[in-house]
């Protein structure tokens, strides 16, 4: 079992819908959990970290952290053709596959 | 104030080659990491230098090495090129061993 697994996508939503992305981890070592955003053939960029079970909020972002089901999970609201990127999820410094979003206008 | 850069941009080897990549991380960040980012797949993690010391390393071959100098400023040195090299070199730097990372742009390295 891989340390920060997530759905590869493609996930297409229209504009204006709420995106639910996903990790499971599998390591219950001390962690802290980011999320980043990626355009194409660019480098990651930080969206959020959090070090702490519950719920985080930045903007239209919120990160939500799970550590008794290891599961972490980001939501975007009124998603806009401009987050159209892939998103990786990573703890303690070990990333996930990342999932593709596309946003429809 | 400026991110994380690294030089170059795009380089172009082929086998057998050795290849040299750069990178100047966030003004008062003492560590850098870099990381192989293969189509399709998350950063995989190559190194973490702390204050001019290796503090980590992964699952890489011998053939990579890494350095910091002492302007926290670093270099990714790949001997021996494969094809299986080619991928977005990343770094990234973070004030120390367990912050928040920031990451540059990276360099494409393909092999021929």
């Amino acid at each position: 079992q891989k340390e920060v697994e997530q759905d590869p996508g493609p996930l297409s939503v229209p504009e204006g819908a709420i995106v639910s992305l996903n990790c499971t981890y599998s390591n219950s070592a001390f962690q802290y959990f980011m999320w980043y955003r990626q355009y194409s053939r660019k480098g990651p960029e930080l969206l959020m970290y959090t070090y702490s079970s519950g719920n985080k909020e930045d903007g239209r972002f919120t990160a939500q952290v799970d550590k008794s089901s290891k599961y972490i999970s980001l939501f975007i609201r009124d998603s806009q053709p401009s987050d159209s990127a892939t998103y990786l999820c990573a703890r303690n410094g070990i990333f996930g596959t990342g999932t593709r979003l596309k946003v429809l206008a | 104030d400026a991110g994380v850069t690294q030089s170059p941009t795009h380089l172009i080897k082929t086998r057998g080659q050795h290849v040299t990549l750069r990178c100047s991380p966030i003004s008062g960040h003492k560590s850098v990491s870099w990381y192989q980012q293969v189509l399709g797949q998350g950063p995989q993690f190559i190194f973490q230098y702390y204050e001019k010391e290796e503090r980590g390393r992964g699952n890489f071959p011998d053939r990579f090495s890494a350095r910091q100098f002492p302007n926290y400023s670093s270099e990714l040195n790949v001997n021996a090129l494969l094809l299986g090299d080619s991928a977005l070199y990343l770094c990234a730097s973070s004030s120390d061993l367990r912050s928040t990372q920031y990451f540059g742009p990276g360099t494409r390295l393909t092999v021929l």
